[in-house]
């Protein structure tokens, strides 16, 4: 069971906008920023989005993240065959004392 | 440019201690700011944190996992060193080192899949 909850699967066709969801509370996401991870089964997994919405260098502006009180959300638009893949989001707990992740969400396109 | 890279056994039998290592470059472990941290994920299954140093040699474990864990660094070698006690058969999984900036996981390792089995 994850301290971090998103929704274990999401779909979308090429071209269309999908929002993943991840919902904590005031220890981890209300009081930290949130971090984005995105991996492509059997790599790596990658920096995606860090600070609630700031993007690495490299990553296309197709992808997005915000955060409202206890919740966060990625969103991906103008959708790829490449983005299929699995997200997770992570921050901070203040009462852990360490980082959490979610449970990851797997995107098929 | 930064990178990591895990080494360790492949293979651990029940009960026995798994250290692995973490070897940096492309940065250095005494930088202000600098973090490493260990996350493995289980075959199938999702991320998940275990211990994090800082430049400053603050240390930081997983409450589920501390008791088991160690995490060190050894900062002329540029390396950090996580030990694993007592490992069981639920502890197979990939074990990822990755870079800290500060709370960030910006650049990861490889990883190195551990097996644990008698």
């Amino acid at each position: 069971q994850s301290v971090l909850t998103q929704p274990p699967s999401a779909s979308g066709t090429p071209g269309q906008r999908v929002t993943i969801s991840c919902s904590g509370s005031r220890s981890n996401i209300g009081f930290n920023t949130v971090n984005w991870y995105q991996q492509v089964p059997g790599t790596t997994p990658k920096l995606l989005i860090y600070g609630n919405n700031q993007r690495p260098s490299g990553v296309p502006d197709r992808f997005s993240g915000s955060k409202s009180g206890t919740s966060a959300s990625l969103a991906i638009s103008g959708l790829q065959s490449e983005d299929e893949a699995d997200y997770y989001c992570a921050t901070w707990d203040d009462s852990l004392n360490g980082p959490v992740f979610g449970g990851g969400t797997r995107l098929t396109v | 440019q930064i990178t990591l890279k895990e080494s360790g056994p492949t293979l651990v039998k029940p009960t026995q201690t798994l250290t692995l290592t973490c070897t940096c470059s492309g940065f250095s472990l005494s930088t202000s700011g600098v973090g490493v941290g260990w996350i493995r994920q289980p075959p199938g299954k999702a991320l998940e944190w275990l211990a994090l140093i800082y430049w400053d040699d603050y240390k930081y474990y997983s409450p589920s996992l501390k008791s088991r864990l160690t995490i060190t660094k050894d900062t002329s070698k540029n390396q950090v060193v996580l030990t694993m006690t007592n490992m069981d058969p639920v502890d197979t999984a990939t074990y990822y080192c990755a870079h800290s900036n500060p709370r960030a996981f910006d650049f990861w390792g490889q990883g190195t899949m551990i097996t644990v089995s008698s």
